[in-house]
């Protein structure tokens, strides 16, 4: 079982707006930055959202975070076939002095 | 542009030892903080390591203290983890990362531990 809690999977259709949870502690959202991360199996992860809001130069504004307490979201608008994948949200964790990620959540587009 | 290698993956038997290497190029290696995460088969991202610039301060996940131990070189900019007392759960696919925020990723090389 994950230290950070995200759904195991969402969906939604071409154009709509979905968002991914991510829940957490005092030790590691509540205190520190989240991170967010898009994976297709078998390729290079890539990063999609750092510093709670923050997002890497290519990353198009159609994805979003945001954090309140000690829990995160990662939102994707106007979705597309392309976004099909699964995403993690990640962040240092104090007690166990280490990073800690999501179970990962399935995105579908339908 | 950064372009992260990993190798050194493969098959070895329980109680086997390996090591993974991270060829790093296009980014200042030793002013960068260095990972490994890995993605067992069917399950999600877990972080194992990673280490300062400066090879100063390093952190291991509680699964691997004691049989893992990642290195850098930064004059050949690549990055190590030694892996020791493997079990059939080290089996996954391992990926180097760079960066504050794991910002660049590596295509990951597969480890195999099985008898």
């Amino acid at each position: 079982q994950s230290v950070l809690t995200q759904p195991p999977s969402v969906s939604g259709a071409p154009g709509q707006r979905v968002t991914i949870s991510c829940s957490g502690s005092s030790s590691n959202i509540g205190t520190y930055h989240v991170y967010w991360y898009q994976h297709l199996p078998g390729t290079a992860p890539k990063l999609l959202i750092y510093r709670n809001n923050q997002r890497p130069s290519g990353v198009p504004d159609r994805f979003s975070g945001s954090k309140s307490g000690t829990s995160a979201s990662l939102a994707v608008s106007g979705l597309r076939s392309a976004d099909e994948a699964d995403y993690y949200c990640a962040g240092w964790d104090d007690s166990l002095t280490g990073w800690v990620f999501g179970g990962g959540t399935k995105l579908t587009v339908l | 542009e950064v372009q992260l290698v990993e190798s050194g993956g493969g098959l070895v038997q329980p109680g086997g030892s390996l090591r993974l290497s991270c060829a790093a190029s296009g980014l200042t290696f030793n002013k960068n903080w260095m990972y490994w995460v890995r993605q067992a088969p069917g399950k999600g991202l877990e972080w194992v390591a990673n280490i300062k610039y400066d090879g100063t301060e390093k952190n291991y996940v509680g699964s691997v203290k004691g049989r893992f131990t990642i290195s850098r070189d930064n004059a050949k900019n690549s990055l190590y983890l030694q892996m020791n007392s493997l079990r059939a759960e080290d089996t996954a696919v391992y990926y180097c990362a760079s960066g504050d925020s794991m910002d660049y990723w590596g295509q990951g090389t597969l480890v195999t531990v099985s008898s």
